[in-house]
């Protein structure tokens, strides 16, 4: 079955322990992406990624890292925690990259972070 | 500054009713605009509308766009408890000097339809 996969779904933590969100899609999609999605804000992209170690800053990246060392995979990192990261973050891939349509996104099930 | 507004914020239906909703955009370059339906979960994707005036559908949905006056509206006919839901509409946006077009998301409708 054709999924993007997010873990954990749910975390509780607390300010300034290391977290990683992993993400893996097996669509073999070059496009994949991180929004995190807040009430009264909408869906923000974080970071995003066109291919295997091309990664590039969406709107609101401060205080998160990604790496992209296989297509398959695109982990979120929070090297310190704060709780304005707590959010409801999901993963998203795209077959379509570059200057052509980003086209139809394919969503992880969401992680929902909350850092105390 | 780039943006998508929805509206209304959130509706309350009952079935059978038919609703109507709105997204407008002001962005630099529109590429596509698309729509998605998110219940507690992840969104899923409803339609992608790249050329003004034509209707897409899809069963009792459909959608259409109107890139002049910059706006699209999602239709839902014959309402059913199953179409409860945030709706969302992003509008794709040429990103010159980045390396791909950029997705910018609308805050959603908040859609509950009642029996």
């Amino acid at each position: 079955e054709a999924q993007v996969t997010q873990n954990p779904r749910y975390l509780i933590t607390v300010t300034g322990k290391k977290l990683t969100v992993t993400c893996s899609q097996n669509m073999n999609h070059e496009y994949m992406s991180w929004y995190r999605q807040d009430p009264g804000l909408g869906l923000r992209q974080i970071y995003y990624s066109m291919n295997v170690e091309v990664t590039d800053k969406g709107d609101v990246p401060e205080g998160y890292k990604v790496s992209r060392k296989e297509k398959r995979n695109f982990p979120l990192i929070l090297e310190s925690p704060s709780p304005n990261q707590t959010s409801l973050y999901f993963c998203a891939s795209s077959l379509e990259p570059g200057l052509a349509l980003i086209g139809e996104l394919f969503f992880g099930e969401g992680s929902r972070l909350t850092v105390l | 500054e780039d943006k998508v507004v929805q509206s209304p914020l959130s509706l309350v239906v009952h079935e059978g009713d038919t609703v109507t909703l709105n997204c407008s955009y002001e962005v630099t370059n529109f590429r596509s605009l698309l729509w998605y339906k998110q219940e507690k979960k992840a969104p899923t994707f409803l339609f992608m509308l790249t050329s003004s005036g034509i209707e897409k559908k899809s069963g009792r949905l459909s959608s259409i766009l109107d890139n002049k006056e910059l706006f699209s509206i999602l239709n839902i006919t014959a309402t059913q408890t199953g179409d409860s839901a945030v709706y969302l509409c992003a509008v794709e946006d040429r990103h010159y000097g980045g390396a791909t077009n950029k997705l910018i998301f609308g805050t959603g409708t908040l859609l509950a339809v009642q029996p």
